[in-house]
């Protein structure tokens, strides 16, 4: 099964609303990343939050990490249209330095205009 | 920086033949990558890990002799879909990791594999 799990599974929101998506773990992490996929493309990096790390910002993006609950959530602010797209986080695992992700199942994000 | 290419971005094979798909980093030496797999609407799952100039390590439940996988160099890694069935129809995405404890994955666009 997957390490991570993601919820919500599909987030439908207005253009200017914050989407928060959260991801929960169940192992010991090095790292905990996210990315975005568009439909049949492949994926872009966002951001990367590092497990001795709480709390990290890129752009409209914010990014959470509580070890103690083995848990992340990435909060898109001031949405827009071009933010639909699936959004992924994948951990990594402290037993391979981080290298080996583990992808949860992804949250489908919809930001009507 | 830190692009990482895939060549063909799609390919339609017949059931029988083999298909050999690449995976570049431009601008950065990978010691590592990484291939996945995804179906339609479903997350990535890794498939195995490629080190440059060693086996790769596969991931429990791949065939490594259907998947043949070679890193040959720091900035290429490919992968060979043997024998190829209608069921390995899938979308297969590589990436490879920036050197260094927390190493950032940058992913490929992804090929889109259909065999008939």
């Amino acid at each position: 099964s997957q390490q991570g799990e993601e919820d919500p599974q599909a987030l439908s929101i207005q253009e200017g609303e914050n989407a928060t998506m959260n991801c929960s773990y169940k192992t010991s992490i090095n790292n905990l990343q996210w990315y975005r996929q568009n439909s049949g493309r492949g994926l872009v990096h966002l951001i990367l939050i590092r497990s001795n790390e709480r709390e990290k910002h890129s752009g409209r993006l914010r990014v959470t990490l509580d070890t103690s609950k083995k848990s992340s959530s990435l909060l898109i602010t001031a949405s827009r249209a071009a933010d639909t797209a699936s959004y992924f986080c994948a951990t990594g695992s402290s037993e391979t330095s981080g290298s080996r992700l583990t992808f949860g199942e992804g949250t489908q994000l919809t930001v009507n205009p | 920086g830190a692009v990482v290419s895939q060549h063909p971005s799609r390919v339609i094979c017949k059931s029988g033949t083999s298909v050999k798909i690449e995976c570049r980093s431009l601008d950065f030496q990978a010691t590592t990558m990484f291939w996945y797999r995804q179906f339609p609407k479903q997350s990535l799952m890794l498939m195995a890990t490629s080190n440059e100039g060693s086996k790769a390590t596969y991931e429990q439940g791949v065939e490594k002799d259907k998947f043949l996988i070679n890193h040959a160099s720091l900035t290429l890694s490919t992968l060979t879909v043997t024998s190829a069935h209608p069921e390995d129809s899938s979308f297969y995405i590589c990436s490879a990791r920036l050197a260094g404890v927390y190493g950032e994955q940058y992913f490929g666009p992804g090929t889109r594999l259909t065999v008939t």
